[in-house]
């Protein structure tokens, strides 16, 4: 089937403005992560979805920044007021229960620059 | 927390040659360990991982990785690279009791021809 969908591929906003980034994870995984990628750094674990549980929100850097999974499926990242050091990949990713030991699944990632 | 540690940014060879990728890592439980690969404008994608048993894990295009519990490490490596292995490969590490999967920096190998 279908790997991880995110939307849009790239993204371009102006800075204070708010962006929404999606994600469509892999049918049937109930597992969900979403990571950032800044330029010449690792990623960075954001926030972590499981089923029907509450979402791990421990990496998330501020309260501007905040995540959505609606029916266990679709998940959408929304950063409120962009600001420039917001420019980075985002990167979504889903496995099949959560167990930790399991493939995660990434998407392409949604570049986005705060201008 | 647990951290990653990649010791080179990039690593630069020849065709044909063996390369090492360095890989360390800190946590105060034990976790599991995963080398990802992602290759010029595309996603990133399992190598292999270690769970448990063998501490030398084979993975996908030839490459392989050692646990080395005592002095935490999961080094990647590979005998002979081929000029399609040029990518950015990621350490990662993910503890048995939650699922905050922490990534090392990246170390960029190129194959020069």
């Amino acid at each position: 089937g279908a790997g991880v969908s995110q939307s849009p591929s790239n993204k371009v906003t102006e800075k204070g403005k708010d962006v929404e980034l999606r994600c469509d994870p892999i049918s049937g995984h109930t597992a969900l992560y979403w990571y950032r990628q800044s330029l010449g750094q690792g990623l960075e674990f954001l926030i972590y979805f499981q089923g029907n549980s509450a979402p791990d929100k421990s990496g998330l850097p501020s309260d501007r920044f905040s995540a959505e999974r609606t029916g266990g499926s679709v998940s959408t990242l929304t950063i409120q007021r962009t600001q420039q050091e917001d420019s980075a990949v985002y990167l979504c990713a889903s496995s099949l229960v959560g167990t930790g030991k399991e493939t995660q699944y990434f998407g392409p990632g949604t570049r986005l620059l705060v201008l | 927390a647990q951290s990653v540690t990649q010791l080179d940014s990039q690593v630069p060879v020849f065709e044909e040659a063996p390369v090492e990728l360095r890989c360390n890592y800190s946590s105060s439980v034990s976790v599991y360990l995963f080398w990802y690969v992602q290759y010029p404008n595309q996603g990133l994608q399992l190598l292999l991982k270690y769970l448990s048993g063998s501490t030398l894990v084979k993975g996908i295009n030839g490459f392989e990785a050692e646990f080395n519990k005592s002095q935490t490490s999961f080094h990647l490596r590979k005998p002979s690279v081929h000029i399609s292995d040029t990518a950015e490969y990621f350490c990662a590490v993910i503890p048995y009791n939650n699922n905050d999967m922490r990534f090392g920096a990246g170390t960029r190998l190129t194959v020069k021809p």
